[in-house]
């Protein structure tokens, strides 16, 4: 069935270093893509998302592009803040407009 | 413009017991759909309610029910809990049958049972 697979974390960073979250998914047909965050004491929030191949998603100074033949969608930014820290989603939409989620990622960036 | 809020946050029920959980759609939202996330885990799907129809599913037994209201707010019951319903029970609304069709789900923050 489908599935997203997300690098375990946590990933501890300090300020202004670059991020790299990899995200790959299984998934029947062409699934969009998207990105949620969760930060400390709320709920979760849409971050950027992809409805095809070669979509580049982007907020907040985070990217992801859908990359249908390696089936990944990493999200990126070039420069991380202490308020970036947060715990990070990959997710898919099935065809029946389900999402399908990965485990989450905590990202800690340090002063 | 109100945003998702669910009750109640927090609490705890004994094995073989039913709950209740209960979520407001925010405002001009006539869908909302039910999610379970386990400690360290992604959020599971649990079931979607368009116009106080289910209209989708996930892999949860039947003591999973649910209800959608005229003004489109919800509940969750869960009957005969067990140790594993121990969970973040996350409710998400959004506009149109197709929910999740564009993925932009707005959360609440979610109601933590704790079964004992």
């Amino acid at each position: 069935g489908d599935s997203v697979t997300q690098m375990e974390g946590p990933v501890t960073l300090s300020e202004e270093a670059f991020l790299t979250i990899n995200c790959t998914y299984t998934a029947t047909g062409y699934p969009s893509l998207f990105w949620y965050v969760q930060y400390p004491g709320e709920g979760l929030q849409l971050l950027l998302k992809a409805t095809k191949a070669d979509d580049k998603g982007s907020n907040k100074g985070f990217e992801a592009t859908y990359r249908k033949e390696t089936t990944s969608f990493h999200l990126e930014k070039g420069s991380v803040q202490v308020s970036d820290s947060a715990v990070y989603f990959c997710a898919l939409r099935r065809s029946n407009y389900q999402l399908i989620w990965g485990a989450g990622t905590k990202l800690i960036i340090k002063p | 413009e109100t945003g998702v809020t669910q009750s109640p946050t927090h609490l705890i029920k004994t094995r073989g017991q039913q709950v209740t959980l209960r979520c407001s759609s925010q405002s001009g939202h006539n869908t909302v759909s039910w999610y379970q996330q386990a400690l360290g885990q992604g959020p599971q799907f649990i079931f979607q309610y368009y116009r106080e129809e289910e209209n989708g599913r996930g892999n949860f037994p039947p003591r999973f029910s649910g209800l959608q209201f005229p003004n489109y707010s919800s509940e969750l019951n869960v009957n005969a809990l067990e140790l594993d319903d121990s969970a973040l029970y996350l409710c998400a609304s959004s506009f149109g049958g197709q929910a999740g069709r564009t993925g932009e789900l707005f959360f609440g923050e979610g109601s933590r049972l704790t079964v004992l």
